[in-house]
């Protein structure tokens, strides 16, 4: 199976900051991945496909990017609303398998 | 738009069964796989099976190989997760999801077995406890 190391597991921002999340893939699995943020009590939402590839009303702060086998998920100014978890998710193979998840709070 | 209302969950025993239902609206059902997701209280998400688009094809995770099936009606719009032989593990909320993969007689684009998914049902919790 492809493991999805994904770090942090958790971070506090500030309104407006820059907010970073990487994933790494065991192996190589070209573009195939996408994020996903999950707020309490809810289903998970796509926000990125294809490792940069913004899903339909996806605000545009939210971005993607790969570099080998390591991909990297931004927001590029925090807002209040997107407190969340946050998943990466690769596609290459079966069976799908999700990075552990990152929890971003408010400081 | 597209909606997913997954159903079915509940209370069981352990060595129990359990049918889960997921009625699809808003998209042409028959032209897309169908995923099922776990998610243990407090903890990530887990891809559990995928049925394709004309349920001629079905994929399990490990850990529920011979005891969780997936099947289809078309005519329903409707998926479904038979989950057989519980254990106190199973415990989750069970989401179904909308494969991004579009298929017909004539093929599935994109051309893969293994494909994500983009739109989600709400969820439904099963507890397994005695």
């Amino acid at each position: 199976d492809i493991q999805m190391t994904q770090s942090p597991s958790s971070l506090s921002a500030s309104v407006g900051d820059r907010v970073t999340i990487t994933c790494q893939a065991s192996q190589d699995i070209s573009n195939h991945l996408n994020w996903y943020q999950q707020k309490p009590g809810q289903a998970p939402k796509l926000l990125i496909y294809d490792a940069s590839d913004m899903e339909t009303g996806v605000p545009s702060r939210f971005s993607g990017s790969r570099s080998g086998t390591d991909f990297t998920f931004t927001i590029s100014s925090l807002q209040p609303e997107d407190i969340a978890t946050y998943y990466c998710q690769q596609y290459d193979n079966l069976p799908l398998t999700f990075g552990g998840g990152t929890k971003v709070k408010i400081k | 738009q597209v909606q997913l209302v997954d159903s079915g969950g509940g209370v069981v025993q352990p060595g129990r069964s359990l049918r889960l239902s997921c009625a699809a609206s808003g998209f042409t059902f028959s032209n897309y796989g169908m995923h099922w997701v776990r998610q243990a209280p407090g903890k990530g998400l887990e891809w559990v099976t995928l049925i394709s688009y004309d349920g001629s094809n079905k994929y399990y995770t490990d850990s529920v190989k011979g005891r969780f099936t997936i099947s289809r009606d078309n005519s329903k719009n409707t998926v479904y997760l038979q989950l057989n032989s519980l254990r106190a593990e199973d415990t989750a909320v069970y989401y179904c999801a909308k494969g991004r993969q579009f298929c017909t007689s004539a093929g599935c684009y994109p051309p893969s077995a293994s494909y994500p998914m983009d739109v989600w049902g709400q969820g439904t919790t099963v507890t397994v406890s005695s």
